[in-house]
């Protein structure tokens, strides 16, 4: 069965420190890839997504994932992370004609 | 472009209580999904509709029901309205892309509070 995997419910990290939000996902096609945030009470924004070609993708708000075949993994990274990133992140996957399946989430937390 | 649209933003029921959402999705996306947030949790998928069809449901019961009209938009109703009900109810929609290369653009959802 398809599924999506966000190993950490919660991290926290200093304002300025780099960020490294962790998703695998079970499956034997390559799925298309998303990164979405959510912040408090709101809908969920597409941050970034993977279908094809270049590994390393590149996002908004200066949010990166590289998706690793070999270890099913589709890493959410920023060098420096800012307070306004403080939100829940989601991981989703879309495999083709079927439905979008989204992890539990990782809930961030910036301090100053 | 309007975005998804979700209505009402928030309502206030009691239990026992029959409510219905609405999303109206994005113009020429033609699924529609469904999830639920309770507080804390993450989304839990509830239904899938795409072309007027309920393609999927999660493990909801069946008191959780929904359609999709000719215009695509979707409704999601619940029966019997339960305290653990209360929860952000998100709807996304998504259009058919080439190779199934799409994406999912998400509604603000509407906060249901069960008293």
């Amino acid at each position: 069965a398809q599924s999506v995997t966000q190993p950490d419910i919660h991290i926290t990290v200093s304002e300025g420190a780099s960020l490294e939000l962790r998703c695998n996902y079970s499956y034997g096609a390559t799925p298309y890839l998303f990164w979405y945030v959510q912040s408090p009470g709101q809908g969920l924004q597409l941050l970034l997504k993977y279908f094809s070609g270049d590994t390393l993708v590149q996002g908004i708000k200066g949010f990166e994932a590289e998706f690793k075949r070999s270890q099913s993994s589709f890493n959410l990274r920023k060098p420096s992370v800012h307070w306004s990133d403080a939100a829940e992140y989601f991981c989703a996957v879309l495999y083709t004609g079927n439905q979008f399946y989204f992890g539990t989430g990782t809930s961030l937390t910036v301090i100053p | 472009e309007a975005g998804v649209t979700q209505s009402p933003t928030h309502l206030i029921k009691t239990r026992g209580q029959q409510v219905t959402l609405r999303c109206s999705p994005i113009s020429g996306h033609t699924s529609v999904y469904w999830y639920q947030q309770a507080l804390g949790l993450g989304l839990q998928f509830l239904l899938w509709y795409d072309e007027g069809e309920e393609r999927n449901r999660g493990n909801f019961p069946p008191r959780f029901s929904g359609r999709q009209f000719p215009n695509y938009s979707s409704e999601l109703n619940v029966n019997a309205l339960e305290l653990e009900d209360s929860a952000l109810y998100l709807c996304a929609s998504s259009r058919e892309g080439l190779r199934g290369r799409t994406e999912a653009f998400f509604g603000q959802g509407t906060r249901l509070t069960v008293v």
